[in-house]
């Protein structure tokens, strides 16, 4: 079974740029998480998807971050005018029915904001 | 306030010793809990996944328990390994939407 797959692995931007990552998550599953994940800190959710309707979006910064999970499979997340603050491990998880709903993670996106 | 606490946030061991982190959470309503496995400069990755019903479940040398009476649960690893060297994380789904709940971590060194 194939992961989470999510591009680019790492990015580097100024400031005021705009960077959008891109997530494809397990066949199959419904659920579909982005998450923010400072260095030393646990992951932060921004955003969550259950097939392309968003069930929480409370902690997105939605003055410069933006979702979308069209036709409720691939997603992507934009960052539009980054800040350096904004520089995070960037994670998308899927989750389906069974294996006691058990979220998969990507490897990340790395995101440096200089 | 649905939350996840971990304890220590870092730990240094010598390789072959056991170690315990700990969790306690506070999520209703409480459907099962999670630890993960996050090597540096990678996503986390599930080790066990704990229901209500159940108090220990081990996957190889990492044995969680869960006291669901105290809210509290422990990953124990035993005989430590250089490639244990990772965060920790406790995590626990809350709602019918499966929102996850994570801790801080545990930022665990095995050193030789």
């Amino acid at each position: 079974e194939a992961g989470v797959a999510q591009s680019p692995r790492y990015k580097i931007i100024e400031k005021r740029q705009s960077v959008a990552f891109w997530c494809n998550p397990i066949s199959g599953h419904a659920t579909l998480y982005w998450y923010q994940q400072i260095l030393g800190q646990g992951p932060k959710l921004l955003i969550q998807f259950q097939n392309n309707g968003v069930v929480d979006d409370s902690q997105l910064p939605k003055d410069r971050f933006s979702a979308e999970r069209l036709k409720g499979v691939d997603s992507t997340l934009k960052i539009q005018p980054a800040k350096l603050e904004d520089s995070a491990v960037y994670l998308c998880a899927s989750s389906g029915p069974g294996q006691g709903n058990e979220a998969f993670f990507g490897q990340g996106t790395r995101l440096t904001v200089v | 306030k649905n939350q996840v606490e971990q304890s220590p946030q870092s730990l240094i061991i010598l390789e072959g010793k056991n170690c315990t982190l700990q969790c306690n959470y506070t999520v209703s309503p409480f459907s099962n809990l999670r630890w993960y496995k996050q090597d540096t400069g990678r996503g986390p990755v599930s080790l066990t996944i704990m229901t209500f019903s159940e108090n220990t479940k081990s996957n190889g040398r990492y044995t969680a328990t869960l006291d669901a009476d105290t809210k509290q649960s422990s990953l124990h690893i035993t005989a430590s390994q250089l490639s244990d060297s990772a965060s920790y994380i406790c995590v626990a789904p809350q709602g019918g939407y499966n929102k996850l709940i994570f801790g801080a971590g545990t930022r665990l060194a095995v050193h030789p």
